[in-house]
C-alpha cells in the first residue's frame, strides 16, 4: 500500500526551527521527485518546495528560499524539510506528496499533514 | 506565478445533486490541470489529471473538463462521501499554483 505519513510539526516560536519528516512505504521511493505542500489556516494550498529523486535538483518557492531546506534519505525513504527562521506566516499544515513529473509535476500520493503553528 | 479562481467558494447541495465546480487560471494553462479531493485530517486525493483523466479508484460520477484558462470539476449525483472541499491545481508551469479551494456542504 502506498503511503507517506508526516511527523514532526509542533509549536514554535519565531525565529526557530523545526524540522518536518515524511516517511515513505510501498513505492520506490528514490525513483520520484517528492515535494513539500503547505495549507495555511483558511487559506489554499501553497507549494513549497521539491528534491529529485537522487536529490540533485532541489527548487523552492520564493516565500521559503534562504530559510527552508529539503533533503531525503533514500535508503530510509524519508523526506525531510529543515525550517529556520520561521515566521507567523509559516504557519499551516504541512503536506508531504509524490511528484507525477509532467510539467511542472502533479501529485497522486499525499500524506495526511502535520501542523506547524509559529507563535509566542 | 499563475493565479487559480474557483467558484462558487461555498456550495449547498443534497444527495444527489449534480454538482458543477468551475476553476479559472489568469493565463492559459492549456490542459495541465488537477483536481483533489480534501478532507480535515485525511490525506488529499487525486480526482483527475490533465483536466479531464480520472484517477484510477475514483469514482465515475467525478468528471472534469476545460482547457486554456476555464476547467469545470463535476460530480453527476452526490454522494454522502462527497462532502468535502475540491481544489484545482495548474502545473503548466513554475511555480504550481492551486486554487483557494471549493467546499461542498450538505443542504
Amino acid at each position: 500500500q502506498v503511503q507517506l505519513v508526516e511527523f514532526g510539526g509542533g509549536l514554535v516560536k519565531p525565529g526557530g526551527s523545526l524540522r518536518l519528516s515524511c516517511a515513505a512505504s510501498g513505492f520506490t521511493f528514490s525513483d520520484y521527485y517528492m515535494t513539500w505542500i503547505r495549507q495555511a489556516p483558511g487559506k489554499g494550498l501553497e507549494w513549497v518546495s521539491y528534491i529529485s529523486g537522487s536529490a540533485t535538483t532541489t527548487h523552492y518557492a520564493d516565500s521559503v528560499k534562504g530559510r527552508f531546506a529539503i533533503s531525503r534519505d533514500n535508503a530510509k525513504n524519508s523526506l525531510y524539510l529543515q525550517m529556520n527562521s520561521l515566521r507567523g506566516e509559516d504557519t499551516a499544515v504541512y503536506y508531504c506528496a509524490k511528484v507525477v513529473p509532467h510539467q511542472a509535476g502533479y501529485y497522486d500520493v499525499w500524506g495526511q499533514g502535520t501542523t506547524v503553528t509559529v507563535s509566542s | 506565478d499563475i493565479q487559480m479562481t474557483q467558484s462558487p467558494s461555498i456550495l449547498a447541495a443534497s444527495v444527489g445533486d449534480r454538482v458543477t465546480i468551475t476553476c479559472r487560471a489568469s493565463q492559459s494553462v492549456s490542459g495541465w490541470l488537477a483536481w483533489y479531493q480534501m478532507k480535515p485530517g485525511k490525506a488529499p486525493i487525486l480526482l483527475i489529471s490533465k483536466a479531464s483523466n480520472l484517477e484510477s479508484g475514483v469514482p465515475s460520477r467525478f468528471s472534469g473538463s476545460g482547457s486554456g484558462t476555464e476547467f469545470t470539476l463535476t460530480i453527476s449525483s452526490l454522494q454522502p462521501d462527497d462532502f468535502a472541499t475540491y481544489c484545482c491545481q495548474q502545473y503548466s508551469v513554475y511555480s504550481p499554483t492551486f486554487g483557494q479551494g471549493t467546499r461542498v456542504d450538505i443542504k
